[in-house]
């Protein structure tokens, strides 16, 4: 079945550290995205790309980064710079506006 | 500029029976209409979706919305609600201007009593 891959479940960060959430997709979409939720909140866009080796800034895209090296593979790395990162991560692909396809999520704790 | 508003952040309501969830959405240029629903601790799932032809959308678990172009609405209605529909569901619009973008609402939660 195609679908969207997200690992690790859960992850936990100590302070300082980079973590990287992986987003998988056999769907052959060319669109990917990241986005964060927070308790009670609705989705904000961090990344997205619309083509391999191609990407832009979300809306809150500080102390994230991301490459697109492969058309099914988009990872997230959140880096030491981003001071509140406890959130759920959702990343998602789409085809030429066709709705979004999610993953089932990341949950990101600081400990 | 374009925006996507959900009036209602919770709604309440009893089992089996009817439920609208609202959504008004503002745009210039022609939009593609989409309801998303999520479990807890899951990602979002689409619903039904509107691209164009018939402005009444059915899904397959007895959801429908009606695209009203006029008054610029997406409103999701259920005839009779389940335990089960208890989740958060999010509207959102996709419209193209140079690119595709889609812009969601803040969603609302759909608590549904026994």
């Amino acid at each position: 079945d195609g679908g969207i891959t997200q690992s690790p479940k859960y992850l936990f960060r100590k302070e300082g550290q980079n973590v990287t959430l992986s987003c998988e997709q056999n769907l052959n979409h060319d669109a990917m995205y990241w986005y964060r939720q927070d308790p009670g909140q609705g989705l904000r866009l961090i990344y997205y790309s619309q083509i391999v080796n191609d990407f832009q800034k979300g809306d809150i895209a500080e102390g994230y980064s991301v490459s697109r090296e492969k058309k099914e593979s988009f990872p997230l790395t959140v880096t030491s710079a981003q001071k509140n990162p406890t959130a759920f991560y959702l990343c998602a692909s789409s085809n030429r506006g066709d709705g979004y396809t999610f993953g089932s999520g990341t949950r990101l704790t600081v400990v | 500029a374009q925006s996507v508003t959900q009036l209602d952040s919770q709604v309440p309501v009893f089992e089996e029976a009817p439920v609208e969830l609202r959504c008004n959405y503002s745009s210039s240029v022609s939009v593609y209409l989409f309801w998303y629903v999520q479990y807890p601790n899951q990602g979002l799932q689409l619903l039904l979706k509107y691209l164009s032809g018939s402005t009444l959308v059915e899904s397959i678990n007895g959801f429908e919305a009606e695209f009203n172009k006029s008054q610029t609405s997406f409103h999701l209605r259920k005839p009779s609600v389940h335990i089960s529909d208890t989740a958060e569901y999010f509207c959102a619009v996709t419209l193209y201007t140079g690119g595709f973008k889609t812009i969601f609402g803040a969603g609302t939660r759909l608590f549904v009593k026994a």
